[in-house]
C-alpha cells in the first residue's frame, strides 16, 4: 500500500496562472480531504468529499475547486493563483472501518509559492 | 463554527522527563472527536492519540496520555520519558462529522 500520495511535492506558481495538484489514495476510503497550511499555522480544510461524484465545502474554499469522479483521485483546482495562496497543501483519507472510523491518513503535502 | 487553542507556541523538556501540553476548544455540540497529532521536519502530519468525546476514561497509547476534561474543554497531552525523537510540531485537533479544526501548534524541543 501506498497509501495517500500526492504530486508534485513542489511547485512554484506566477500569479494568476491555474494548476491542479493531484491526491490518490489506494485504501479504497470512501473520504477525502483537502488542507492547507500556511506558516506557522495549523492546517484549515479547503474542501472534502464523502464519495465519489460528492463534495463540499471546508472552512477557506474560495479561490479554489474540487472534482471526485473516482474513489481513488481528488485532484484540487486552482484557477487563478494568487499570492495569499502561497502554502503547504495536505491531502487526506480516511475509511469506514469501525476501530478507526475517524483517523485520517494524511499525504506527504505539496509545497506551493505563488510570485 | 468550534475553535481550537493552543496556548503554549512553544516548550523543551530535557530528554526521559515528563511534558504537558495545553488545549482548549469551544464548541455547544456533545458528541464529537479530539485528536493529538505530531509533525515532525519532514512535515508528515501523524496521529499520536484520539479521545471520544463520549468515553469518559482518558485514552493512552503508551508514552502518550490526554486529560480530557469536557466540562471545561480541556484536552491536554501528557508525554513521558521523553525522547529525542518527540522533538516535533504537535496540533490539538477537533473533529464532528467532516469538519476538522486545527489549533496553531506547539513547538516541542526535546534536549538531550
Amino acid at each position: 500500500n501506498a497509501g495517500v500520495t500526492q504530486t508534485p511535492k513542489f511547485r512554484i506558481l506566477k500569479i494568476g496562472q491555474s494548476m491542479t495538484l493531484q491526491c490518490t489514495q489506494d485504501m479504497n476510503h470512501n473520504y477525502m480531504y483537502w488542507y492547507r497550511q500556511d506558516p506557522g499555522m495549523g492546517l484549515k480544510l479547503i474542501y472534502y468529499s464523502v464519495g465519489a461524484g460528492i463534495t463540499d465545502k471546508g472552512e477557506v474554499p474560495n479561490g479554489y475547486n474540487v472534482s471526485r469522479s473516482t474513489t481513488e483521485d481528488f485532484p484540487l483546482r486552482l484557477e487563478l493563483a494568487a499570492p495569499s495562496q502561497t502554502s503547504v497543501y495536505f491531502c487526506a483519507s480516511r475509511g469506514l472501518d469501525p476501530i478507526q472510523v475517524y483517523e485520517q491518513y494524511f499525504g506527504p503535502g505539496t509545497r506551493l509559492t505563488v510570485t | 463554527a468550534q475553535t481550537v487553542t493552543q496556548s503554549q507556541p512553544e516548550m523543551s523538556v530535557q530528554e526521559a522527563e515528563t511534558v504537558t501540553l495545553s488545549c482548549t476548544y469551544d464548541t455547544s455540540e456533545s458528541n464529537y472527536y479530539l485528536f493529538w497529532y505530531k509533525q515532525p521536519p519532514s512535515r508528515q502530519m501523524i496521529l499520536v492519540i484520539r479521545q471520544e468525546a463520549y468515553k469518559q476514561q482518558n485514552a493512552t497509547e503508551n508514552r502518550f496520555s490526554v486529560n480530557f476534561q469536557k466540562a471545561a474543554k480541556s484536552f491536554s497531552l501528557k508525554i513521558s520519558d521523553s525522547q529525542l525523537g518527540d522533538t516535533a510540531m504537535y496540533f490539538c485537533a477537533f473533529m464532528r462529522f467532516n469538519d476538522m479544526r486545527f489549533g496553531a501548534g506547539t513547538r516541542l524541543t526535546v534536549k538531550p
